[in-house]
């Protein structure tokens, strides 16, 4: 089955400088690939999303590029702020039907102010 | 995207009985949902995969006899975990998917957290 690689499982940064995070999985048919922000408690909120047909989305502060040859996507989130602290979640959507989401281990991400 | 309620937020109970967790689609019919389980500092864990009028599948490892899911409606999927233990504490998430397609999102419940003592 599908599995999902994440680091680093934790990131600490400046207010203002940017933070990457990067994830590889396994299985060459999964075709969608979501970020999920959760944090304390709450539930996991999506972010951006990228399908297998794209190589690069942008969303204000925040993108992510995928490689599908090497099977690895990326977050970046440029001028970070304080409220870009919480736990960062990649994730890919596999299975028959493209049913089943499989997640990271999650990247707790620190912004220092 | 699709508005998803969990009741309850928390639950606290004794080691040996039973407690049902409801997941609401509120403003989308929903025929598939999935139950997630999240253990302190760790990722999310697909449990079981919720389709109406049919039965779950169960992701491997997931004892179906004593997590029970019953999707009755298009609405409303329910998680009751039996015989709780407290290696069963857990924050319990449930999602829906909008659409049929695999690039479709998933919108996630807003959990619930239970502690078995």
């Amino acid at each position: 089955g599908e599995n999902v690689e994440q680091h680093p499982s934790t990131l600490s940064v400046q207010e203002g400088d940017s933070a990457v995070i990067k994830c590889t999985y396994s299985d060459s048919a999964s075709n969608y690939f979501p970020w999920y922000k959760q944090e304390l408690g709450k539930r996991p909120q999506l972010i951006i999303d990228i399908r297998s047909n794209v190589g690069e989305k942008k969303d204000q502060r925040i993108a992510v590029t995928l490689n599908k040859t090497a099977k690895h996507f990326s977050l970046h989130i440029t001028e970070t702020q304080p409220e870009d602290s919480a736990v960062y979640f990649c994730a890919a959507k596999t299975g028959e039907y493209g049913n089943k989401l499989v997640f990271g281990a999650g990247t707790i991400l620190r912004v220092k102010s | 995207g699709a508005v998803v309620s969990q009741h309850p937020s928390w639950v606290i109970c004794k080691s040996g009985t039973s407690v049902k967790i409801e997941c609401r689609s509120l403003d989308f019919q929903a025929t598939t949902m999935f139950w997630y389980r999240q253990f302190p500092k760790q990722s999310l864990m697909l449990m079981a995969t919720s389709n109406e009028g049919s039965k779950a599948t169960y992701e491997q490892g997931v004892e179906k006899d004593k997590f029970l899911i019953n999707h009755a409606s298009l609405t409303l999927s329910t998680l009751t975990v039996t015989s709780a233990h407290p290696e069963d504490s857990s924050f319990y998430i449930c999602s829906v998917r909008v659409g049929k397609s695999s690039y479709n999102e998933q919108f996630f419940g807003p959990g619930t957290r239970l502690t078995v003592l």
